[in-house]
């Protein structure tokens, strides 16, 4: 138990579908994490929320819609999901946003399948 | 550019015995922390152990220990007196820039499978 929790665990869409993953932390972090994690490539980072204000790289599609409503919940939310966006996310959280030995804690992630 | 290479897709071990997996890393920052996962078959990612760049001292953790070579940009894992429960994939991560943002995430390498076998 790392106090990172996600939920569901395992999720399958159709490409219409709208649905959303949950993250919750209880470890009193100010900062959360979205990975993305594919089979045969790297630990993908997609978004950054620190102290609830989202830090962009412009390099997620707009199918991905994150949302922070306090520092303790982390949602993202699915919409018109592709068959290449099957992958396990990853929600992680840490003390801090800044510096470099803050370590991040992950949650168990979820197994999305889209079809 | 911030960079982790992992250059041992699998790596086989017996049980007992040591084994040491080799992480390189590239970066221009002087000051930077780096980062042991381990993940198992059900997907969590468990933190192992850390470094930070400015560490004399090589940390350790347990079984886990970081031989850290600052000149040569080397962070490898030693896992001491291997056990099957050990068997997982390990990731080497590195506390870095993010691309434009001006703020720090980490970034991992691709993996290492490790099996330790009875």
């Amino acid at each position: 138990e790392t106090g990172v929790t996600q939920t569901p665990r395992h999720l399958v869409m159709g490409m219409t579908n709208k649905k959303s993953l949950k993250c919750e932390q209880h470890l009193g972090h100010n900062a959360m994490y979205w990975y993305k994690q594919s089979a045969k490539k790297p630990l993908e980072l997609m978004f950054v929320y620190s102290l609830e204000e989202r830090v962009e790289n412009n390099s997620v599609p707009s199918r991905f819609s994150p949302e922070c409503p306090n520092s303790s919940h982390l949602f993202l939310h699915l919409h018109t999901l592709q068959p290449e966006d099957s992958a396990l996310y990853l929600c992680a959280s840490s003390a801090s946003q800044q510096g470099h030995g803050n370590t991040i804690y992950f949650g168990e992630g979820s197994w999305l399948t889209v079809v | 550019a911030q960079k982790i290479t992992q250059t041992q897709p699998g790596m086989f071990v017996q049980e007992k015995e040591a084994v040491t997996l080799d992480c390189t890393y590239d970066t221009s920052d002087q000051s930077y922390g780096l980062f042991w996962y381990k993940q198992p078959s059900s997907g969590e990612m468990i933190f192992l152990i850390y470094q930070g760049s400015y560490d004399e001292q090589n940390a350790t953790e347990g079984r886990y220990s970081l031989n850290f070579q600052k000149a040569r940009k080397s962070a490898n894992l030693v896992i001491s007196a291997s056990q099957l429960g050990d068997s997982a994939m390990y990731f080497c991560a590195m506390r870095a820039y993010w691309g434009d943002t001006g703020r720090r995430a980490l970034t991992f390498g691709s993996g290492t499978r490790l099996q330790v076998q009875p």
